[in-house]
């Protein structure tokens, strides 16, 4: 079946940078744009960024904008976030989304479930 | 920016109906799309491209869209309804999310 599962979710220092992972199976990887979401503690759902299904574009919330880089590996088939120069703001649930497969349709059909960063001293 | 107005809270007794409003300027342009979200799980979408459904969702979850404002209804409310409710809409190359309607069901 359908499924994304993230990794690499952790407790770092503010200042510091962290990578997050997806790894993505049942479906054909490559052929799908994929998005970042994070939920901050008890705070609604948050965009985080996308990234096209050939790695050729990529968009981000004005919040991560010079410090998060979305990329993927489509022989793998994961997607990966790097965090740099992480802040307190960014103690978050990250979910990896699946977009759907209609063109210049952005929208998530599958999440994974999330892995947890929290950014503290 | 694109802004997307929700309310923080709705209630309904079961059996009733619940709706859910998303407003944002000219939202009726856009394609909305929603999702719900219960304790500590990932989102699930609900309805897309206005009023449609992915399979598995029951038909009592329908949508609209129009103007300034759009809706998610759900009909025949039951107490595994409740849980967070979210819009959302692509804009500029950007994906907006309303603040979210948490759906109490008394």
């Amino acid at each position: 079946q359908v499924q994304l599962v993230e990794s690499g979710g952790g407790v770092v220092q503010p200042g510091k940078s962290l990578r997050l992972s997806c790894a993505a199976s049942g479906f054909t990887f490559r052929s799908y744009d994929m998005h970042w979401v994070r939920q901050a503690p008890g705070k609604g759902l948050e965009w985080v960024g996308i990234i096209s299904f050939d790695g050729s574009n990529r968009y981000y919330a004005d919040s991560v904008k010079g410090r998060f880089t979305i990329s993927r590996d489509n022989s793998e088939n994961t997607v990966s976030l790097l965090m740099n120069r992480l802040r307190g703001e960014d103690t978050a649930v990250y979910y990896c989304a699946k977009n759907v497969a209609s063109p210049y349709k952005f929208y998530m059909d599958v999440w994974g479930k999330g892995t947890t960063v929290t950014v503290s001293s | 920016s694109y802004v997307l107005t929700q309310l923080a809270s709705v209630s309904v007794a079961p059996g009733q109906t619940a709706r859910i409003v998303c407003g944002g300027r000219n939202i009726g342009s856009k394609g909305v799309h929603w999702y719900q979200q219960k304790p500590r799980q990932a989102p699930v979408l609900v309805v897309f491209e206005d009023t449609d459904r992915p399979s598995g969702i029951p038909v009592r979850f329908s949508g609209s869209n129009s103007g300034d404002t759009a809706t998610l209804t759900i009909s025949r409310v039951e107490a595994g309804d409740e849980a967070d409710y979210y819009c959302q809409v692509w804009d500029s190359n950007t994906l907006v999310f309303g603040g979210g309607t948490h759906l109490t069901v008394l």
